[in-house]
């Protein structure tokens, strides 16, 4: 089966440009994650998607991302205005349902200067 | 909500075992347990679904004690491929989380 797939790869951006990111999750797969994950710290979750809606986007600073997930398929991730401190790799995984496996995508490499 | 993992890092010679514990505030319905390397993307162990169940495959296995919401994975004879970040992971309600990470080296 075709893994998740994310583009870019990588992304440089001044602070206060916007940017966005594109993933496409493993066919048939319900739920749909970002995580923001910092050097040397583990992934953070940003949001979940459980099909199209929200499960959890606690995490998410509201004031300058936002997600989508376009008939529960594919999901954007976007950030306006950028910080210094969006500076990070963003990861998006799928899984098929509770108590399965998350699948990952290669994620992207964001770095704001 | 994020689970704590124990210890933070680790070092060990080829050959050595390694204790990798993760514990959660909440009650878990399941607990994951991922490794990444440098540059890359986490990369999926194994999952335990059931309190006491205990699972491994090749040197590698973990069990979960649900009434303590704590897991273990067990690195027996480690190998120089051993080598990254373990992270658990787990589903408490419908809210999946990762581990504060536990960084091992195995040096030849």
């Amino acid at each position: 089966e075709a893994g998740v797939a994310q583009s870019p790869r990588y992304k440089i951006i001044e602070k206060r440009q916007s940017v966005a990111f594109w993933c496409n999750p493993i066919s048939g797969h319900a739920t749909l994650y970002w995580y923001q994950q910092i050097l040397g710290q583990g992934p953070k979750l940003l949001i979940q998607f459980q099909n199209n809606g929200v499960v959890d986007d606690s995490q998410l600073p509201k004031d300058r991302f936002s997600a989508e997930r376009l008939k529960g398929v594919d999901s954007t991730l976007k950030i306006q205005p950028a910080k210094l401190e969006d500076s990070a790799v963003y990861l998006c995984a799928s899984s098929l349902d509770r108590g399965t496996p998350l699948h990952f995508g290669n994620g992207t490499r964001l770095t704001v200067t | 909500q994020q689970p704590v993992q124990s210890p933070q890092a680790v070092i060990l010679r080829e050959g050595e075992d390694a204790v990798i514990n993760c514990s959660s505030s909440k009650a878990l319905y399941s607990v994951h347990w991922y490794r990444q390397k440098h540059g890359e993307a986490p990369v999926f162990l194994m999952i335990l679904l059931k309190g006491g169940e205990q699972k491994g495959h090749d040197k590698i296995s973990a069990s979960f004690n649900e009434k303590k919401q704590q897991s273990s994975l067990y690195l027996t004879a480690s190998q120089l491929s051993y080598s990254g970040t373990y992270f658990c992971g787990t589903e408490m309600g419908n809210q999946f989380y990762f581990g504060t990470g536990t960084s091992l080296t195995v040096i030849p």
